[in-house]
């Protein structure tokens, strides 16, 4: 699975959106983007997953660069309860034998009030 | 309802004695995880059964064993404890092992935090 990187921490104004990067130069044709984050104490919590088009959910937007080599998560009004881990995870989608998460060191979202 | 469920949620115990987490999960899911997260927050997977069968083992002490009575749980049996084992455990679930990527997500416990004196 290609290597992810991202920035260590980053702030954000509450209700304002925040927009958090992954560069994943090495992504593969057949290998998907996915976003989980972790709050403070608590399981790590899946947000998004996309392969080359762009997706959004209740959650979140994925934005992928046309070449794929980079991504950026947006929470579009980030509240308090946003401050957590984000952790951008490359890995291979259909056909893989295992459905194997590697977790970088993630980027540390600070929503201040 | 709680989906991915862990007892205990804290355990302290000391150096040498053996120990067991629960794992549960009524979510209908095919494959559960057991992932370890250390003091510097690095989370790494340990273990994966599909529908009982071990699917991944990643370079785990063998005092380490996850046992899969049926689908709907794993738990982590750890004997001989060590101080390095402290950390906190991580148990997850998904529809499937990997096959598609609309069944991949992986759903979470709240963790167990164990702390070997």
């Amino acid at each position: 699975d290609a290597k992810t990187t991202q920035p260590t921490s980053m702030d954000c104004a509450e209700g304002r959106a925040a927009n958090l990067p992954c560069n994943h130069s090495t992504i593969s044709g057949n290998e998907y983007v996915y976003w989980y984050r972790q709050i403070h104490s608590q399981g790590p919590q899946y947000i998004i997953h996309g392969l080359k088009n762009n997706e959004t959910n209740e959650m979140a937007s994925l934005i992928i660069t046309e070449d794929r080599k980079s991504s950026t998560l947006i929470l579009p009004h980030a509240t308090l309860r946003d401050t957590a881990v984000y952790y951008c995870i490359v890995r291979v989608g259909y056909g893989g034998a295992t459905n194997k998460l590697i977790f970088g060191t993630g980027t540390l979202l600070a929503v201040q009030p | 309802d709680t989906a991915v469920s862990q007892t205990p949620k804290y355990l302290v115990t000391q150096m040498g004695n053996d120990k067991s987490i629960k794992c549960e999960q009524n979510l209908g899911h095919d494959t559960m995880y057991w992932y370890k997260q250390d003091s510097k927050k690095f989370l790494k997977i340990m273990f994966s059964y599909n529908n009982k069968e071990l699917i991944i083992n990643e370079t785990v002490p063998n005092r380490f064993s996850p046992k899969s009575p049926d689908k709907a749980h794993l738990n982590l049996h750890i004997n001989s404890l060590e101080l390095g084992d402290s950390a906190v455990y991580f148990c997850a679930s998904s529809q499937d092992r990997g096959k598609t990527p609309a069944k991949d997500t992986q759903y979470f416990g709240p963790g167990t935090r164990l702390t070997v004196l």
